[in-house]
């Protein structure tokens, strides 16, 4: 079936550090690929997306490359700021209008 | 452009109980999934309506059913509530004539059972 891995947290850096969250996926076909963050006490925001092998999608100072070799989608920022303190969730697609499929979210909290 | 909305923030209920949550879907939008996310977890898709009918349903008992109206609104009903239901329930909508596969999502409803 398809399934969605990401790295355990809380994830705590310091200010202005280089942020990394894996994410890996199984999935037949060509799924899309997206990156969704959840403020505390909110719902879901769509932070980026990539729909076809090698597409990077950014948003806000945050990447990820959709690597089809490697089944991955890790979401990459040069410079996390305290505002970035959020859960982050990584999830696919298998066709248009199809449900999503989450990972289990990871927790990151920067400190000033 | 008011985006998806949902009703009520919160609820209380009894175990036994009958519950029923709102979502209004963004302005243009056609289609209504509904999402369960327990503390700590990732959501998990419920079902997904599309001209008032049920297209898509994903591993939920039938406790769980759902309505969509003429004007897009859907509503989530759970029968014979269990402490189990207690999570963030998710209403997210989208389009299903655009490119792109985005779905906008509400704040949710917080659902505790007691």
């Amino acid at each position: 079936g398809n399934s969605v891995t990401q790295m355990e947290g809380p994830v705590t850096l310091s200010e202005e550090a280089f942020l990394t969250i894996n994410c890996t996926y199984t999935a037949t076909g060509y799924p899309s690929l997206f990156w969704y963050v959840q403020y505390p006490g909110e719902g879901l925001q769509l932070l980026l997306k990539a729909t076809k092998a090698d597409d990077k999608g950014s948003n806000k100072g945050f990447e990820a490359t959709y690597r089809k070799e490697t089944t991955s989608f890790h979401l990459e920022k040069g410079s996390v700021q305290v505002s970035d303190s959020a859960v982050y969730f990584c999830a696919l697609m298998r066709e248009y209008g199809n449900k999503l499929v989450f990972g289990a979210g990871t927790i990151l909290r920067v400190k000033s | 452009d008011a985006g998806v909305t949902q009703s009520p923030t919160h609820l209380i209920k009894t175990r036994g109980q009958q519950v029923t949550l709102r979502c209004s879907p963004k302005s243009g939008h056609d289609t209504v999934s509904w999402y369960q996310q327990a503390l700590g977890q990732g959501p998990q898709f419920i079902f997904q309506y599309y001209e008032e009918e049920e297209r898509q349903r994903g591993n939920f008992p039938d406790r769980f059913s759902g309505h969509q109206f003429p004007n897009y609104s859907s509503e989530l009903n759970v029968n014979a509530l269990l402490l189990g239901d207690s999570a963030l329930y998710l209403c997210a909508s989208s389009f299903r004539g655009a490119v792109s596969y985005e779905q906008y999502f509400g704040p949710g409803t917080r659902l505790t059972v007691t």
